[in-house]
This record gives structure tokens, sequence and C-alpha cells, in this order.
């Protein structure tokens, strides 16, 4: 079935640095969906990617969709204390509408 | 954007035994879904909960061990019938929801913390 790989799986920066997690898959996306959980909480709905080459920003955050829609990327600028959790992204299997979240990139901040 | 609450929040619960998770949302949805979360590791499916129909489980995932109902569009409950430790995990329903949206986008509840000793 489809695998979704994230690396890396943690990732520790100081305040103030940037911070990317990259998502990708062995076989072409319809879209990529990115949540965050912070420690101890639940997956929140980030973002959704539909189209190829597709980049889109909240504030902080720059989500892009790879030209091949096979990978994807989260990229935070200048990271806050508040960043801190696990980013993953998610797919929804084509056929069968079913989310299949990827590995995960665990973040801490360093204040 | 839905709301979603579970019960219990946390357990620790003695093998062999049976835990009742239920989960409520607060509009009506056509699809929930129970998600498995191991400490530290991604969120795996265990099954789609839609109401009038069977749950439809992943693989690894059978109705023995994990029941599901689905009385009505804002309920659900899943069974961890007959636990081990092997169970201890987070447990997750979520909602799609796309009313009034392009998107299709999870809501997630804030989850069952079990602990099987």
């Amino acid at each position: 079935g489809q695998q979704v790989m994230q690396i890396p799986q943690y990732q520790h920066v100081q305040e103030g640095e940037d911070f990317t997690t990259y998502c990708n898959s062995s076989t072409t996306l319809s879209n990529i969906q990115w949540y965050k959980q912070r420690p101890g909480g639940h997956p929140v709905f980030l973002i959704q990617l539909v189209k190829s080459g597709e980049v889109k920003k909240q504030k902080r955050l720059t989500f892009q969709f790879g030209e091949a829609k096979k990978n994807s990327s989260l990229h935070i600028t200048a990271t806050q204390t508040t960043d801190v959790g696990t980013y993953f992204c998610a797919l929804i299997s084509s056929g069968t509408y079913k989310y299949i979240f990827g590995t995960g990139t665990r973040l801490k901040v360093l204040a | 954007s839905a709301v979603i609450s579970q019960k219990p929040s946390r357990d620790i619960c003695q093998r062999g035994t049976s835990l009742t998770i239920q989960c409520q949302v607060d509009s009506q949805v056509t699809m929930m879904f129970w998600y498995r979360q191991q400490p530290g590791q991604s969120l795996t499916l265990i099954a789609t909960a839609n109401q009038g129909s069977e749950a439809t489980y992943e693989s690894g995932f059978v109705i023995d061990k994990f029941p599901i109902s689905r009385p009505n569009l804002t309920f659900s409950t899943l069974t961890v019938s007959n636990m081990s430790p092997e169970d201890s995990s987070i447990y997750l329903c979520s909602v799609e929801d796309t009313a009034g949206r392009p998107v299709e986008t999870q809501y997630f509840g804030p989850g069952t913390r079990l602990l099987v000793l």
C-alpha cells in the first residue's frame, strides 16, 4: 500500500533558527495535508495542497508541493517555542478516501 | 469546525478486560474514524465507522478485537477487547468535515490514553 515517509524523524533547533521537514511518497499524490500535534495534544489540521508546485504560506510557515506531486515540505522561519510539536503530512488515498499519515517529524525548540 | 469529545480521557486497565471509548461530535457527520497512536509514533487507522453500516476495518485490525458502534450521526464507540499490554496506546476518533469547504479536513478528538497492566 501507499507509504509516506518523513525526514528528519527528530529536529532540535535554537529559537530563531529555521526548520524544514520533508514528506516523501512512493506514488503520485492527488493532494497532501499537514497537521501539527502539540505534546500531549491531538493532531490539528494546518493546510492542504493540491496543485503541482503549489506554495502556500501561513505567517512563518511555508508549505510546498513538489512538481511531480510525490513530495512536500513544510518550512518554518525563525522558530519560536510555540512551534514545538510533531508535524505530520497526510494524504487521502485515492479510491478508498482513507487518510494515510506520514511518520512525523518531532520538533524541539530550545530557548 | 467540528468539536469532538472523548470519554474516558485516560484509563488504566488490567489485562483481559475490555474498555469502551465514546466519541461525541457537536454536529452530524457522515464519516467517523478511529485511530491508534502508540507512544512517539504516527497515527494508524483502525477502522472507518459510517452510520447505518458495518465498520470497515484496516489490515491488522478485526471486529472481534475492536468492535465499533455508530448508532447515529453524532456518536460512535470503540471497544478494546481482551486487552493486553500491547494495546497500551492513545486512541483517537476523528471526523471528516466537508460542510461548506472545498477541502476535506479531519478534526480529531482529544484522545483516550490507555495503559494496560
